[in-house]
């Protein structure tokens, strides 16, 4: 079936990088972009950027542009979400998204930001 | 940048009851590429209405959304208890995408 597959949960200290992995599955990977969408703990949906998967075009929420990059890789149909400089008030749950609307999400990662 | 605003914020109504919820853009939104997401606690969101008004696969007829231009309405028509959920409205016509700010709908 279709699926958008994450990596697992990760815990970092601030300053640190984390990197996050989403595995698609059971469709034509480069026939739909993938969105990088987080969810602090208590607050709303925050969308962070898109992909596409076909050419690496890139589109990053204005408030990130300097601290994260979103790459893909055709040969194992992954799309990766790297973000830099990590603070507190990044702790949330990050999740990929396939295409527009966002019709299939991932299982979602949690990411903790603490000393 | 198009910025999303819900109203109201939180919605308790009792089963059976119509429940209206509302998006409104700050520009118009191009094309109606207008979106509605479920989300349950715990859950990931889940895609209920795309392009203002067409409801995405498995979705009851209970749901249903309208509007063009800045202003959007997601209807439930008569509410389930399985309808307790926060609702979110995204705009994926022109990047950046936002979501607005969600509406918690409640079941007395």
């Amino acid at each position: 079936q279709v699926q958008l597959v994450q990596s697992g949960a990760e815990v970092k200290k601030p300053g640190a990088s984390v990197k996050v992995s989403c595995k698609a599955s059971g469709y034509a990977f480069t026939s739909y972009g993938i969105n990088w969408v987080r969810q602090a703990p208590g607050q709303g949906l925050e969308w962070m950027g898109w992909i596409s998967t076909s050419n690496g075009n890139t589109y990053y929420a204005q408030k990130l542009q300097d601290r994260v990059t979103m790459t893909t890789d055709t040969s194992t149909s992954t799309a990766y979400m790297e973000l830099r400089s990590l603070r507190s008030d990044d702790t949330a749950v990050y999740s990929c998204a396939r295409g527009a609307p966002l019709d299939i999400w991932g299982q979602g990662t949690m990411v903790t930001v603490s000393s | 940048e198009i910025v999303l605003t819900q109203s109201p914020g939180t919605l308790s109504l009792s089963p059976g009851e119509r429940a209206t919820l509302s998006c409104r853009a700050s520009q118009s939104v191009w094309s109606s590429y207008l979106a509605w997401y479920q989300q349950k606690p715990g859950q990931i969101p889940r895609l209920l209405i795309y392009g203002a008004s067409s409801r995405a696969t498995g979705i009851p007829d209970r749901f249903s959304g309208s509007g063009s231009g800045t202003d959007f309405t997601l209807t439930i028509s008569r509410l389930e208890p399985e309808d307790s959920a926060v609702y979110y409205c995204h705009q994926y016509g022109s990047s950046p995408q936002p979501f607005g700010g969600g509406t918690k709908v409640e079941i007395k």
